[in-house]
C-alpha cells in the first residue's frame, strides 16, 4: 500500500477565506481522488484528480470551490475557496490501486469559524 | 438518493463474541464491495473487499458475506477485541475507468473488554 500524507493535519479558518490541503504519496499513482466527510455523515466524493488535465467533479461540487491540481503521479492540492462554516468537515486525499481498492490519507479537519 | 445504506448507526458487543455489522446497497451495477475502519483523526483503513463474483471472503478475524439476490453484505468479526472499537464504513463501486467508490454511513462499533 501507498503512504500517504496530508498538510496541513488541521486548521481553523475565518468565513471568506481560502485555505489549500496538501496530498503526497510515496509512489507514482494513476488515481488520486478528494473525499469530505461532514461532520456525523459519510464520506463523499469530490473529485478525482486527473494528472495533467482538469479534474473531473462530482454532482454538487463545482471547479470555482474546490478548484483541484495534479502537477504529477505522486501530488494534489484541493482548495477550499471562499469559506463558510458549512465547509467544516474532514477533507481525505486517497489513491487508487488495483481495481476499485483505495488508500487514504490522514485527512484534514477544517473549522471554519 | 443514498446508494450505499448502514441502518446502524452503533452496535456495542462484548470482547470475545462476535461483531456483525450489515450493510444494504440498491445499484445492482455495483459488483466490487470493501469494508473500512476508521478511528477518530485518522484515515478510513481499508479491511476486507469482496467482488460480487464471490459470497464469502475471509482474513483472519474478519469474514464478508455478499447476498446479492438481497443487496446485502455483512462483516463479522470474530472474536470481537477492543482494539476494534471504531466506525466501519462499507463502500461500493461499480468498477470501470473510474473506480468511483460509494460510501455508507457508517457504524460505530464499541467492544466493551
Amino acid at each position: 500500500s501507498a503512504v500517504i500524507s496530508q498538510k496541513p493535519s488541521r486548521d481553523i479558518c475565518q468565513r471568506g477565506t481560502s485555505l489549500t490541503i496538501q496530498c503526497q504519496v510515496d509512489s507514482q499513482v494513476t488515481m488520486m481522488f478528494w473525499y469530505r466527510q461532514q461532520p456525523g455523515q459519510s464520506l463523499t466524493l469530490i473529485a478525482t484528480a486527473n494528472q495533467g488535465s482538469e479534474a473531473t467533479y462530482e454532482s454538487g461540487f463545482v471547479i470555482d470551490k474546490f478548484p483541484i491540481s495534479r502537477p504529477n503521479l505522486t501530488f494534489s492540492t484541493l482548495t477550499v475557496s471562499n469559506m463558510s462554516p458549512e465547509d467544516s468537515s474532514i477533507y481525505l486525499c486517497s489513491v487508487g490501486t488495483s481495481g476499485a481498492l483505495q488508500f487514504f490519507g490522514p485527512g484534514t479537519r477544517l473549522t471554519v469559524l | 438518493d443514498q446508494q450505499v445504506k448502514q441502518n446502524s448507526p452503533s452496535l456495542s458487543v462484548q470482547e470475545g463474541r462476535i461483531s456483525i455489522l450489515n450493510c444494504d446497497y440498491t445499484n445492482s451495477m455495483f459488483d466490487y464491495f470493501l469494508w473500512y475502519k476508521k478511528y477518530p483523526a485518522e484515515g478510513p483503513t481499508f479491511l476486507i473487499s469482496i467482488s460480487s463474483i464471490k459470497d464469502k471472503n475471509e482474513d483472519g478475524r474478519f469474514t464478508v458475506f455478499l447476498n446479492k439476490s438481497a443487496k446485502h453484505l455483512s462483516l463479522h468479526i470474530v472474536p470481537s477485541q477492543p482494539g476494534d472499537s471504531a466506525v466501519y464504513f462499507c463502500a461500493a463501486s461499480e468498477g470501470g475507468a473510474t473506480n468511483k467508490l460509494i460510501f455508507g454511513t457508517g457504524t460505530l462499533l464499541a467492544v466493551q473488554p
